[in-house]
């Protein structure tokens, strides 16, 4: 099993970022995959996730402005962020699961500054 | 200020045996199953225990999870020096709808 993050980067308050977690060994259509996040040097929060039925949910943090997707051709998961605040920096991880997280990917870093 | 209660810092010496502690409710703790993660500097978290107290394949059994009640324990027996990093619990919380972790935990072998 293998999870890449991409599509992180420097964006300013009240930008966008579409995130993407690219798996292999595991089809992420048929599994629970979650979004975390760590901002530095700081301990991991739990962002969102995405049920193989299509369910979502999220944090109260992240609520109304940020996306959890797939693509299930693609065996690609999506994080959408919008209206992105100073506090969304961070490293962003996807991960296969529920509440136990087995497969993680290396991470994308989210930097939000002006 | 995290929804899991973890002491932000343990420590003890090689050899030794050392507890992580994790409290919770009955929103999470009390009806969900419990995972622990290491997370060493500089890289992705690890899963370390899912479903209260089982290991993954791979996992030494050094490495033990229990629950009781709103509570649940970490515990690493024979402890080495590669096992100084942050142990995180985690859960779903059903109130909440949402996963919820723990503060985190500094372990330093002495």
């Amino acid at each position: 099993v293998q999870l890449v993050e991409s599509g992180g980067g420097l964006v300013q308050p009240g930008g966008s970022l579409r995130l993407s977690c690219a798996a292999s060994g595991v089809t992420v259509s048929s599994n629970y995959m979650t979004w975390v996040r760590q901002a530095p040097g700081r301990g991991l929060e739990w962002v969102s996730i995405i049920y193989s039925g299509g369910s979502t949910y999220y944090a109260d943090s992240v609520k109304g402005r940020f996306t959890i997707s797939r693509h299930n051709s693609e065996n690609t998961l999506f994080l959408q962020m919008n209206s992105l605040r100073v506090e969304d920096t961070a490293m962003y991880y996807c991960a296969r699961g529920h509440s136990n997280l087995q497969y993680w990917g290396p991470g994308t870093l989210v930097t939000v500054s002006a | 200020q995290s929804v899991l209660t973890q002491p932000p810092s343990v420590s003890a010496a090689p050899g030794q045996t050392v507890t992580i502690s994790c409290s919770g409710s009955s929103s999470n703790i009390g009806n969900n199953y419990v995972s622990w993660y290491q997370q060493l500097p500089g890289t992705a978290p690890k899963l370390l225990i899912y479903d209260n107290n089982q290991r993954p394949s791979g996992i030494p059994d050094r490495f033990s999870g229990s629950k009781s009640g709103t509570s649940a324990t970490l515990g690493i027996t024979g402890l080495q020096t590669g096992d100084e990093a942050d142990y995180y619990c985690g859960t779903w919380d059903s109130s909440l709808s949402a996963g919820i972790f723990g503060g985190g935990t500094t372990l330093t072998v002495l």
